[in-house]
């Protein structure tokens, strides 16, 4: 148990559904970061947030549409995703967006569209 | 570019053997290196970090990682190793500027046991 839960753990949705991922820390952190996991590839980070404010988005496609309503609680909002969407998405916290501040990760929530 | 290069995409070795898994980086200066574990159906965990300092750094669960700046590497070693450990493995680097907190992965080394 990492302090970090997310739900749901698997999530399967069509093309034309609207769902959102849940991500909430007990840490007491006050950054949060959304990653993708796709197989064989590297972890790709997609959205920082520090202090509810969201410092970095990576060019992600606005079909992903973060949200951060306090600083233990993260969202990520999902519409009209692709099939190539399908992944393992990672939320994960740390003390400060700073790199030297450990990041702590949930399970994930393993992503299916159909 | 910034880049992780994990050489090997999947090692086998049997229990109580050694095990030594590959980490490369290209990096401007000397980065904050990392090396995280993932288990099945889990998220990543921490096994250890360099920072600075020594350059041998341990970790939880036996594992420790050397940093060798004029190789550019970091590779993490277990003397022996335990079904247990039986996981992905994933090297990451920083910025040691600690600028926001992006952390670059290598694209991870898949570890399987033989009892």
């Amino acid at each position: 148990e990492t302090g970090v839960t997310q739900t749901p753990r698997h999530l399967v949705m069509g093309m034309t559904n609207k769902k959102s991922l849940k991500c909430e820390q007990h840490l007491g952190h006050n950054a949060m970061y959304w990653y993708k996991q796709s197989a064989k590839k590297p972890l790709e980070l997609m959205f920082v947030y520090s202090l509810e404010e969201r410092v970095e988005n990576n060019s992600v496609p606005s079909r992903f549409s973060p949200e951060c309503p306090n600083s233990s609680h993260l969202f990520l909002h999902l519409h009209t995703l692709q099939p190539e969407d399908s992944a393992l998405y990672l939320c994960a916290s740390s003390q400060e967006k700073q790199v030297k501040n450990i990041q702590y990760f949930g399970a994930g929530t393993r992503l299916s569209v159909l | 570019a910034q880049s992780v290069t994990q050489p090997d995409i999947h090692i086998t070795v049997s229990e109580g053997a050694s095990l030594e898994l590959r980490c490369n980086y290209s990096y401007g200066a000397t980065p904050y290196l990392f090396w995280y574990v993932q288990s099945p159906g889990q998220g990543l965990q921490l096994l250890l970090k360099y920072f600075s300092g020594d350059t041998l750094v341990q970790g939880i669960k036996g594992f420790e990682a050397e940093f060798k700046r004029s190789q550019s590497s970091f590779n993490l070693r277990k003397p022996s190793v335990h079904w247990s450990d039986a996981a992905e493995y994933f090297c990451a680097v920083g910025p040691f500027y600690n600028q926001g907190g992006k952390l670059i992965f290598g694209q991870g080394t898949e570890l399987s046991v033989k009892p």
